[in-house]
């Protein structure tokens, strides 16, 4: 079945950087885009930033554009993304979701995102 | 600040219809489908409805959605106690180009 699979949590002082990836199973991993969405504690969820698998493309947040790589690996179908300068308002669960994607006989741009990893805590602390 | 606007919380009882509202405006909701996902607590979020009122296989047609210019709803109807959770409405942002969601909505089955 498809599934993504995350890396364990996370423990970072402030100020350093962490490395999250995303193993997706079950499917062609360059036929979908991925995806990073965050949450942090009782919050709702944040989109962060995006991959076009297929040619490495990224599309970022406007407020994690300085902070945030993207990146894959096709060769084992996982996805990274990179958060540095870490501060303690960084603390989330951080998801990886897929997303499907196509234009409508309508003309209107369909978009959902239709899996999600389990995720992975990042907590920030000193 | 979440760019698509959601009721904090929202309540029933068994058996009774709640509806759940998202407002956005031209460049998302007005402009793109809306879908909604439900998230219990301490896991990731599940796809509920997409593409406005489409139901993945498996959810039950208890739930159902709607849209209307820029604003959109999700419906439950002959509510259950495991319909307890929080519930979220996203859309893609033409502006932004990205995702963009609600604040989500607490459903509590009184």
């Amino acid at each position: 079945q498809v599934q993504l699979l995350q890396s364990g949590a996370e423990v970072k002082n402030p100020g350093a950087s962490v490395k999250v990836s995303c193993k997706a199973s079950g499917y062609t991993f360059s036929g979908y885009y991925l995806h990073w969405v965050r949450q942090a504690p009782g919050q709702g969820l944040e989109w962060m930033a995006s991959i076009n698998t297929n040619n490495g493309n990224t599309n970022f947040a406007q407020e994690f554009r300085d902070r945030v790589t993207m990146t894959r690996d096709t060769s084992i179908s996982t996805a990274y993304l990179e958060l540095s300068g870490l501060r303690f308002d960084d603390t989330a669960v951080y998801f990886c979701v897929r997303d499907v994607r196509f234009l409508g006989p309508d003309n209107y741009f369909y978009f959902y995102m239709d899996v999600w990893g389990k995720g992975t805590t990042v907590s920030v602390s000193s | 600040q979440a760019v698509l606007t959601q009721s904090p919380s929202a309540s029933g009882t068994p058996g009774q219809r709640v509806t759940i509202s998202c407002s956005g405006s031209r460049s998302n909701i007005g402009s793109n489908t809306v879908n909604w996902y439900q998230q219990f607590p301490g896991t990731a979020p599940q796809l509920l409805i997409h593409s406005n009122d489409q139901r993945p296989s498996g959810v039950p047609d208890r739930f159902s959605g709607s849209k209307s210019g820029t604003s959109a709803s999700l419906a439950i109807s002959g509510l259950q106690s495991d319909d307890e959770s929080d519930y979220y409405c996203a859309a893609w942002d033409d502006s932004l180009n990205g995702p963009v969601f609600g604040g989500g909505t607490k459903l509590t089955v009184l």
